[in-house]
């Protein structure tokens, strides 16, 4: 079974500090995804990548950043951290190689933003 | 870029019943249009998928329904039961080498025993 760790699983921050949400994952996929889910909203892209180095900017990109130092580890960094960064972000990997198409998602962090 | 829109916002059903929920994309060259469910509390796993090749696909008590002329795909669960209340999203991609997801909004269903 395909694995994507998530950590923090919680996180309180303050507003104009610094946050990073770290994704792992044991898959061996190219492509890696950080969502936010917000009420109304479902699920939006903030940042992708296709590899390791590469990172690329979703829907939703402002006030977020991404690193993507090794194929396993893709992280989500908020600079200054506002408070409609609150939020539930999930990570997910996935590979269309072979035919596999199937995302598969972290357990999620929650975000509150004070 | 695509969109996709997801119509029902909640769903209730009796237990035994059968639920639809409906979506739709914009862009025709997407191709692959998968289903993910989120349990209360949790984080979202694949139930089915659907590729533009073929317009019905069936995975036990779950039915996927692909409309290419109307841009327009649906999820069919059957004799539902309780622990089928969750919230489900609809997804659209181009599936090539590199994939990028478009998410509908979710629908919350909720299965009445």
């Amino acid at each position: 079974e395909a694995a994507v760790t998530q950590s923090p699983r919680n996180k309180v921050a303050v507003t104009g500090g610094k946050v990073t949400l770290s994704c792992n994952q044991t898959n061996n996929h190219n492509n890696m995804y950080w969502y936010r889910q917000d009420t109304g909203h479902g699920l939006r892209l903030i940042h992708y990548s296709y590899g390791a180095g590469s990172t690329e900017k979703g829907d939703i990109p402002d006030g977020y950043k991404a690193s993507r130092p090794s194929q396993e580890n893709f992280s989500l960094i908020l600079e200054l951290a506002t408070p409609s960064q609150t939020s539930v972000y999930f990570c997910a990997s996935g590979d269309a190689l072979g035919g596999q198409n199937t995302l598969y998602f972290g357990a999620g962090t929650r975000l509150s933003v004070l | 870029g695509e969109k996709v829109e997801q119509h029902e916002s909640t769903l209730s059903v009796r237990e035994g019943d059968s639920a639809v929920i409906n979506c739709t994309y914009t862009d025709t060259a997407s191709s692959y249009f998968p289903w993910y469910k989120q349990e209360a509390g949790k984080s979202l796993h694949f139930v089915i998928d659907i590729r533009s090749n073929v317009d019905r696909k069936q995975s036990q008590r779950l039915i996927v329904l692909l409309d290419k002329k109307a841009k327009r795909f649906s999820l069919h669960i059957t004799a539902t039961q309780p622990e089928d209340s969750a919230i489900y999203f609809c997804a659209a991609s181009m599936n090539t080498g590199y994939q990028n997801f478009y998410f509908g909004k979710g629908t919350s269903l909720t299965v009445i025993p």
